[in-house]
């Protein structure tokens, strides 16, 4: 069965500070990837996805991500962090079962000025 | 477009009681998702819609159920709640059932049982 690990539950940057966001999954078979974003009281948006390609996908926001098979990884990363970025991070990943998605438990990121 | 509709989005019941959330899809979208999402199981999978017909299952009891109606328009049932069916119910929809569709949620319902 597939399972998504994000390892750190929290984490707290400083504006204008990097951050990386670890997603590791284990699975069988190929599988696609994605990031979702989590604004307080509100639903999932979807930041970014891997299904084939260039390894490295961003997105409209200056996030990104890469997709390491060897590793099974899946880090997202940006290099100047906004206030607005805070919020609840979480990857997943679909299996080729349809629409199911497995999530990782997310990271919570707080963004100080 | 409209996006992803669900209601209600706040219900309060009592344990022993049953609950029924809706969700209504982005127009022309004919997958429906639902997602549990709680402190400490995060989120987790319940089942998928597409054409009516139920196309994947998550490892929920047989309390949760649901249903698609010609519209596309879904529906989940919990029956005889318990305090631990407190959550998030997140619906999710998308054009066709396929992975790597994107997939748009809703802002979901809030439901607190008591």
């Amino acid at each position: 069965a597939q399972s998504v690990t994000q390892l750190d539950s929290q984490v707290p940057v400083f504006e204008e500070a990097p951050v990386e966001l670890r997603c590791n999954y284990s699975s069988s078979v190929s599988v696609y990837l994605f990031w979702y974003v989590q604004y307080p009281n509100q639903g999932l948006q979807l930041l970014l996805k891997y299904l084939s390609g260039s390894t490295l996908v961003e997105s409209i926001n200056g996030f990104e991500a890469e997709f390491n098979k060897s590793q099974t990884s899946f880090h997202l990363r940006k290099p100047s962090v906004h206030i607005s970025d805070t919020a609840e991070y979480f990857c997943a990943v679909s299996e080729n079962k349809g629409n199911k998605l497995t999530f990782g438990g997310g990271t919570r990121v707080l963004v100080k000025p | 477009k409209a996006g992803v509709t669900q209601t209600p989005r706040y219900l309060i019941k009592t344990r022993g009681q049953q609950v029924t959330l809706s969700c209504s899809p982005i127009s022309g979208h004919r997958s429906v998702s639902w997602y549990q999402q709680t402190p400490g199981q995060g989120l987790q999978f319940l089942f998928e819609y597409f054409s009516e017909t139920q196309r994947n299952k998550g490892n929920f009891p047989g309390r949760f159920s649901g249903r698609q109606f010609s519209n596309s328009r879904s529906e989940m049932n919990v029956s005889t709640l318990e305090l631990g069916d407190s959550a998030l119910y997140l619906c999710a929809t998308s054009r066709s059932s396929g992975s790597g569709n994107e997939q748009f949620f809703g802002p979901g319902t809030r439901l607190t049982v008591l």
